[in-house]
């Protein structure tokens, strides 16, 4: 079955960087996109970037367009938000989510369960 | 990339049905077939209901339904039940090969 587990949360200070990770299985994880959402405490949904099945197309939302890149291992079934410059406005629980199709879709069939962002001093 | 407008709250009793309405701009509702609904329980994940404005996915009841006229999608749920009270969310893509959610609407099965 579809499985996507995220890691990599955690606390950190404002101004440094995160990592989160998506492993995936239980599917070809290279014929498919992948979209990072995010959802602050108590508030709605939030996307955040998605990339396309091949790594060839990476597109962000603009609150965190130049501090944050996603990418790929399609070798290791694995997604990746690199996160930089984290702000307050930035915690939030991110979840990975499975595009319909190579990426052009935008919507998601299957979730993670979520991987919970503190930025705080 | 302003968020999509949705009713923050809407209710019905068991049998019901009830629309939820979510408006955005030629830009991305209007524009796109690319509308989805999302169903999220508390403390939960969120769940696709429908995608490309009214296809459901393999698993999902009938009683849920996707429309789109203009700017505005809708979701409609006939027969309500207990376990539709959720949280529901719409998503279009956007002309900036972006998505942007709708701020949520409470579903209260009375």
């Amino acid at each position: 079955q579809v499985q996507l587990v995220e890691s990599g949360g955690g606390v950190v200070q404002p101004g440094r960087s995160l990592r989160l990770s998506c492993a995936a299985s239980g599917f070809t994880f290279s014929s498919y996109g992948m979209h990072w959402v995010r959802q602050a405490p108590g508030k709605g949904l939030e996307w955040v970037a998605v990339i396309w099945y091949d790594g060839s197309h990476k597109y962000y939302t603009d609150s965190v367009k130049g501090r944050s890149t996603i990418s790929r291992d399609n070798s290791k079934n694995t997604l990746y938000l690199q996160m930089n410059s984290l702000r307050a406005e930035d915690t939030a629980v991110y979840y990975c989510a499975r595009d319909l199709s190579q990426g052009y879709s935008y919507a998601f069939d299957y979730w993670g369960q979520g991987t919970l962002v503190t930025v705080s001093s | 990339q302003s968020a999509l407008t949705q009713p923050a709250s809407v209710s019905g009793s068991p049998g019901q049905s009830i629309t939820i309405s979510c408006t955005g701009t030629s830009s991305d509702v209007g524009g796109y077939i690319y509308v989805s609904w999302y169903q999220q329980h508390p403390g939960k994940a969120p769940k696709l209901m429908i995608y490309d404005v009214s296809n459901r996915p393999s698993g999902v009841s009938n009683r849920f339904s996707g429309s789109k006229s203009g700017n505005t999608a809708s979701l409609t749920i006939s027969g309500l039940q207990a376990e539709d009270e959720a949280d529901y969310y719409c998503s279009s893509y956007t002309s900036s090969n972006t998505l942007v959610f709708g701020g949520g609407t409470k579903l209260t099965v009375l």
